[in-house]
């Protein structure tokens, strides 16, 4: 069971390139979620999708975007990287709406901004 | 405005001792869910434990549990009998209910917790 599958693992970009970061379920989930963890800040919510054909913001969207591209692909998509956008970057996925249901992430993607 | 505290950065215990991590939280909601989150050096995010706060009852699984505390906004995780493979990042998570339905964690700054032989 791949569960959430992120890709790549590992990425160096420079300043002002632009990068789309992967991610798949297989679970048969409805809603997704893109996370950022810095040192010391915990994980933050960039962006979520509840279900297919919608998304919307978290807590820190500037200077992303995202595409539900079909209900088990959800990507991130950074325009013009800069360095305060280096940090680990997690996706995850939840069964439906409701409390009870928990996120299941992926391994990361450490994205590195010189 | 949801927030989640963890006030211990790092912890250390000896192998098949117990040891308690806190975690307080701020939320104006009356349902909502609770979860600790395991991050070992590996990197992976596993989820650990969960408490629905209509719940008076602690949740339990194997090895740890909580002390779910509604009124104080406390919710700690313990772990008993220690094994070297508890070495990890711990983070506790706030679930509130959304409008939409999608379900927003609100995590912790987390707690690095070494077990030591």
């Amino acid at each position: 069971n791949a569960g959430v599958t992120q890709t790549p693992k590992f990425q160096v970009l420079k300043t002002g390139q632009s990068m789309t970061l992967q991610c798949a379920q297989d679970m048969n989930h409805n809603s997704m979620y893109w996370y950022r963890q810095d040192p010391g800040m915990g994980l933050r919510l960039i962006y979520y999708s509840a279900s297919e054909g919608t998304t919307d913001k978290g807590e820190v969207p500037n200077g992303y975007n995202v595409s539900r591209l079909n209900k088990r692909e959800f990507s991130l998509r950074l325009e013009s990287a800069a360095p305060s956008q280096t940090s680990v970057y997690f996706c995850a996925s939840s069964v439906i709406r409701g409390l009870r249901w928990p996120q299941h992430f992926g391994d990361g993607t450490r994205l590195s901004i010189l | 405005a949801q927030t989640v505290t963890q006030s211990q950065p790092e912890m250390s215990v000896q192998e098949a001792e117990t040891v308690t991590l806190s975690c307080t939280y701020d939320t104006s909601e009356n349902n909502y869910y609770l979860f600790w989150y395991k991050q070992p050096p590996s990197r992976q995010m596993i989820l650990v434990i969960r408490q629905e706060a209509y719940k008076q009852q602690n949740a339990t699984e194997n090895r740890f549990s909580v002390n779910f505390q509604k009124a104080a906004k406390s919710f700690s995780l313990k772990i008993s009998d220690s094994q070297l493979g508890d070495t990890a990042m711990y983070f506790c998570a706030l679930s509130p209910p959304t409008q939409g339905g999608s379900e927003k964690l609100v995590f912790g700054k987390g707690t690095k917790l070494t077990v030591n032989p």
